[in-house]
């Protein structure tokens, strides 16, 4: 079975600071790894996905995530956060044969002007 | 060409009723997925359907059943509705049944159980 851990439920940036949400996952098999974000009364937007080609992906809206195997972790960056950026981010892992995707509980991301 | 909706936005029903949520895939989309979100929690996959099959199943009761058309949208039926049912239920269509398809996701449905 797979699973992801996202470390730290919420986290608070100033504007223009660093932007880093923390996964980890556990899994079996080669896993596929997804990053979502969620504003208030909408569903999930993609920001990201890992597929098994390059190890940094860069996603939407400034976001970027490495997939490091040895760590078992694929955590999103953004170098300077900007006020639109607050929001709810989920981490998601699947794999090959399964269609069940398993979504961490969520960081809730506070921008501070 | 129009995202993902569902409906109802909102909804309350009462312990022991039953439900059945919409949703209209993208122009496109042969499958549906639909999860369940439970307040401060990330979404928890239910089922999947492709070309009106079920094409596979998270940990949830019988009492939770879906249907797809042949228009590709969906429904989502929950029997027998229990508080712990209360949750925000997402629908997300893709293009093809694969885990590496991105699953575009429509507003969700909120349900409240009384």
């Amino acid at each position: 079975a797979q699973s992801v851990t996202q470390l730290g439920s919420h986290v608070s940036v100033s504007e223009g600071a660093l932007v880093l949400l923390r996964c980890n996952y556990s899994s079996s098999v080669p896993p596929y790894l997804f990053w979502y974000v969620q504003y208030p009364n909408q569903g999930l937007q993609l920001l990201l996905k890992y597929t098994s080609a390059a190890t940094l992906v860069k996603g939407i809206n400034g976001f970027e995530a490495e997939f490091k195997k040895s760590e078992t972790s694929f955590h999103l960056t953004k170098p300077s956060a900007h006020m639109s950026d607050a929001a709810e981010y989920f981490c998601a892992v699947s794999r090959y044969n399964n269609n069940d995707m398993r979504f961490g509980a969520g960081t809730r991301l506070t921008v501070k002007p | 060409e129009t995202g993902v909706t569902q409906s109802p936005t909102h909804l309350i029903k009462t312990r022991g009723q039953q439900v059945t949520l919409r949703c209209s895939s993208q122009s496109g989309h042969n499958t549906v997925s639909w999860y369940q979100q439970a307040l401060g929690q990330g979404p928890q996959f239910i089922f999947q359907y492709y070309r009106e099959e079920e094409n596979g199943r998270g940990n949830f009761p019988p009492r939770f059943s879906g249907l797809q058309f042949p228009n590709y949208s969906s429904e989502l039926n929950v029997n027998a509705l229990e508080l712990d049912d209360s949750a925000l239920y997402l629908c997300a269509s893709s293009l093809v049944p694969l885990p590496t398809d991105t699953q575009y996701f429509g507003p969700g449905t909120r349900l409240t159980v009384l």
